[in-house]
C-alpha cells in the first residue's frame, strides 16, 4: 500500500524567504503521481505542483519547484520568495494505479511580516 | 471549463438528525466524485469515491452513506447525525481512468450540537 508522510507539523519563515516543506512516500508502483496542494485559511484545496515519476525533471510552477528523488522517494517543495499569502496548510500527495489519492497529514506554514 | 459546486456553505444539526450534502460537477462527463472529511487542523479522510453512477466505494465504516443519482451529482447522507461528525466535508473530481490531480470544491463546515 502506498504511504505518505510529512514529517514537519509547522514551519514558519519571514517573508521573502525560501521555505522547504518535506515529504516522503512509500510505493511499490513504477508509474505513480505526486501532488502538492495548499489549503489556506478559506479551506479552499488548491493544487499547487504536479510531478509524473516517470519525468527525472522537477517541476516548477513560478515561485514553487520540487526537489524529487525518486530513489529515495521524496518530493520537496521549496516556495522561493515567500509571501503573506503563501500562509497555509501544505498537502503532499501520491496517486498510483487504483486512481486513489494517498495523502500526507499536513504541514502548517505561517510566513511572518 | 470545469466547475464544482457544494452545498450547504455551513450546516448547524442537533445530534440524531439527517444529513444530505450536495456536490455537483459541470462541464465534464463521467468524472470519479470523492467525499473527504477533514477535521480541524488535520489532514483529509477519504470516505467514499464513485467511478460511476451508482457505484460507491466506501472507505471508512461509520453512519454516513454516499449515492450517485446522476452522472456529475455526488451526495453524501446520514440518517442520523453523531457529535462525531462534525467537521469539513469536501468533495472533489478526477478525470476517470487517468492518474490526474483531484479538483476540490469549497467544502461544507457541518456541526453536530
Amino acid at each position: 500500500a502506498q504511504t505518505v508522510t510529512q514529517s514537519q507539523p509547522e514551519m514558519s519563515v519571514q517573508e521573502a524567504e525560501t521555505v522547504t516543506l518535506s515529504c516522503t512516500y512509500d510505493t511499490s508502483e513504477n508509474n505513480y503521481y505526486l501532488f502538492w496542494y495548499k489549503q489556506p485559511p478559506s479551506r479552499q484545496m488548491i493544487l499547487v505542483i504536479r510531478q509524473e515519476a516517470y519525468k527525472q525533471q522537477n517541476a516548477t510552477e513560478n515561485r514553487f519547484s520540487v526537489n524529487f528523488q525518486k530513489a529515495a522517494k521524496s518530493f520537496s517543495l521549496k516556495i522561493s520568495d515567500s509571501q503573506l499569502g503563501d500562509t497555509a496548510m501544505y498537502f503532499c500527495g501520491s496517486i498510483g494505479s487504483n486512481y486513489q489519492l494517498i495523502w500526507g497529514a499536513g504541514t502548517k506554514l505561517i510566513i511572518k511580516p | 471549463s470545469q466547475t464544482i459546486h457544494q452545498w450547504p456553505a455551513t450546516l448547524v444539526q442537533p445530534v440524531g438528525s439527517p444529513l444530505s450534502l450536495e456536490c455537483t460537477v459541470e462541464g465534464t462527463s463521467n468524472p470519479n466524485l470523492y467525499w473527504y472529511r477533514q477535521a480541524a487542523g488535520r489532514g483529509l479522510q477519504l470516505l467514499f469515491y464513485s467511478v460511476g453512477i451508482g457505484q460507491i466505494s466506501s472507505e471508512v465504516p461509520q453512519n454516513l452513506s454516499a449515492s450517485r443519482p446522476q452522472d456529475r451529482q455526488f451526495i453524501l447522507s446520514s440518517k442520523k447525525l453523531l457529535l462525531s461528525d462534525s467537521g469539513f466535508y469536501l468533495c472533489a473530481w478526477s478525470v476517470s481512468n487517468v492518474r490526474n490531480e483531484q479538483f476540490f470544491g469549497p467544502g461544507t463546515r457541518l456541526t453536530v450540537l
